[in-house]
C-alpha cells in the first residue's frame, strides 16, 4: 500500500520568511495529493490539492510543486505570518473517486515566530 | 464549502461506558464517511469507512464489536465506543468526500476522554 512521509516533523520561521514541507509517497499509482492545515484542537482543513497532470499549482501565498518521477511534493509558503501556525499534513491518493480515502504524512508543526 | 459538523466536540466518561459520536454533513449527502483517530501530536489514522446502507469496513486492527459505526442516512453517521477504557482516549476525527470526486471535507473533532 501507500506510505507518505513527511519533513521536516517540526519547522520555525520568522515572520516574513518562506517555509518548504517536503512530502515523498511511495505509490506510483497516486495521482492526487491534498494538504491539509491542522489547527490545535480543530479538524484539518484543506488549503491547497495538486493533480498528477500538473507540476505545479499557486493559491496566494501557499504554492504546491509535484514531481512525479521522483515521487516527491511539496507545500511553500511565503511570507509567513503567525496565523499560519499550525500542522500540516500532506496526503496521497492513487484514485480520483468518490470515496477514496486518503493516506497522510505524520504531520508538520510549524511555528511561525513574530 | 462543504460543512461537516460533530457532536459533541468534547466528552469525558467513565471507564466502561459507551459512549456515541455523531458525524453529519450539512450541506451534502455522503454515502462514505470516514472515521479517524489522532493521538497526541500524531498524524491521522484510519479506523473505518462508513457505508450508508451497508456495513462498516474497518483497518486492520480495529475492533469492529468495540467502535461501532452506524451511517443511518445520508447525512449522518455515528461512532460508538463501547466500554471505553483510558487508553480509547484520542480525538476522533470524520470525514466526508465532497459530492465532487475529489475533496474531503473534515468534522472539527470529537476529544474523548476515559477516566
Amino acid at each position: 500500500g501507500e506510505n507518505v512521509e513527511q519533513h521536516p516533523s517540526t519547522l520555525s520561521v520568522q515572520e516574513g520568511d518562506s517555509a518548504v514541507i517536503k512530502c515523498t509517497y511511495s505509490d506510483s499509482a497516486s495521482n492526487y495529493f491534498p494538504w491539509y492545515k491542522q489547527e490545535l484542537g480543530k479538524g484539518p482543513q484543506l488549503i491547497i490539492d495538486i493533480r498528477s497532470n500538473v507540476g505545479e499549482k499557486k493559491d496566494q501565498r501557499i504554492a504546491v510543486t509535484l514531481n512525479k518521477t521522483a515521487k516527491h511534493f511539496s507545500l511553500h509558503i511565503t511570507e509567513t505570518q503567525p496565523e499560519d501556525s499550525a500542522v500540516y499534513f500532506c496526503a496521497a491518493s492513487p484514485l480520483i473517486n468518490y470515496g477514496q480515502n486518503f493516506v497522510f504524512g505524520p504531520g508538520t508543526r510549524l511555528s511561525v515566530l513574530p | 464549502g462543504a460543512v461537516v459538523s460533530q457532536h459533541p466536540s468534547w466528552v469525558i466518561c467513565k471507564s466502561g461506558t459507551s459512549v456515541k459520536i455523531e458525524c453529519r454533513s450539512l450541506d451534502f449527502q455522503a454515502t462514505t464517511m470516514f472515521w479517524y483517530r489522532q493521538f497526541p501530536k500524531q498524524s491521522l489514522m484510519l479506523m473505518a469507512t462508513s457505508n450508508e446502507g451497508s456495513k462498516a469496513t474497518y483497518e486492520q486492527g480495529v475492533e469492529k464489536d468495540k467502535f461501532l459505526i452506524n451511517h443511518a442516512s445520508l447525512t449522518l453517521s455515528t461512532l460508538t465506543v463501547t466500554s471505553a477504557h483510558p487508553e480509547d482516549s484520542s480525538f476522533y476525527i470524520c470525514s466526508a468526500p465532497s459530492s465532487g470526486p475529489l475533496g474531503q471535507y473534515f468534522g472539527p473533532g470529537t476529544r474523548l476522554t476515559v477516566t
